[in-house]
């Protein structure tokens, strides 16, 4: 079964600090894997796509990494700020048919 | 935002009323979403369409229809609404090479 998880559910962090979000897929054959930001109340806003031959992307403060042989992702923020501020979703593209598997997002709080 | 635009942004209704949100989208783009997320679920793909008049069911379909006579609007309809179907709605689009979702800024419904 195609399954997308992600861990921690939720994380609070000072304000400075890095932190790592994780994110597990079983889905296959795998086309590529992307990671969302969602502040609250608005839609998610891709931040990165990984393809398969990709092992590491960053965006600004946020690097995100992929081992295809694990089936492991990582998004990690450097330096946080408190507009970081809202729930991560870990989204996996299989290589067939027209749908996305989400993850259920990490909601990170970043605090002063 | 993409060009994607979602009416109502929230609406409260009863239970047993017909409801049908509105997904217009301005860059004629052929693939286009519909997805629920409720806390611990994630987003789940309710029905989706890749073409004028071309719809499919995903994941959560059941209570759930579709129509798409023209490439820029998706309507989703609830033909009776039940509380189970209070969440928060949000439509997406495909656009580019690499099959990236954007979203719109999401519906919030009520059903009491």
């Amino acid at each position: 079964k195609n399954q997308v998880e992600q861990s921690p559910q939720s994380l609070i962090i000072l304000e400075g600090k890095n932190c790592t979000l994780q994110c597990n897929y079983t889905v296959s054959p795998f086309s590529n894997l992307r990671w969302y930001k969602q502040d609250t109340g608005r839609g998610p806003v891709s931040l990165t796509i990984m393809t398969f031959s990709e092992n590491t992307k960053s965006n600004g403060r946020y690097t995100a990494t992929l081992d295809a042989d694990t089936k492991q992702s990582s998004l990690h923020i450097t330096a946080s700020q408190l507009s970081d501020s809202a729930s991560y979703i870990c989204v996996v593209s299989p290589r067939t048919g027209n749908q996305f598997y989400f993850g259920t997002g990490t909601s990170l709080t970043v605090i002063p | 935002d993409a060009g994607i635009t979602q009416s109502p942004r929230h609406k409260v209704t009863e239970t047993g009323t017909p409801v049908t949100l509105r997904c217009h989208q301005t860059e004629n783009h052929r693939y286009m979403y519909w997805y629920r997320q409720d806390p611990g679920h994630g987003l789940r793909l309710i029905h989706y369409s890749y073409g004028v008049k071309d719809t499919d069911k995903g994941e959560v379909s059941d209570g759930y229809s579709v129509s798409r006579s023209k490439t820029e609007d998706f309507l989703l309809t609830l033909e009776s609404a039940t509380s189970s179907q209070t969440s928060v709605y949000f439509c997406a689009i495909n656009r580019g090479d690499i099959s990236e979702q954007f979203f719109g800024p999401g519906t919030r419904l009520t059903v009491l």
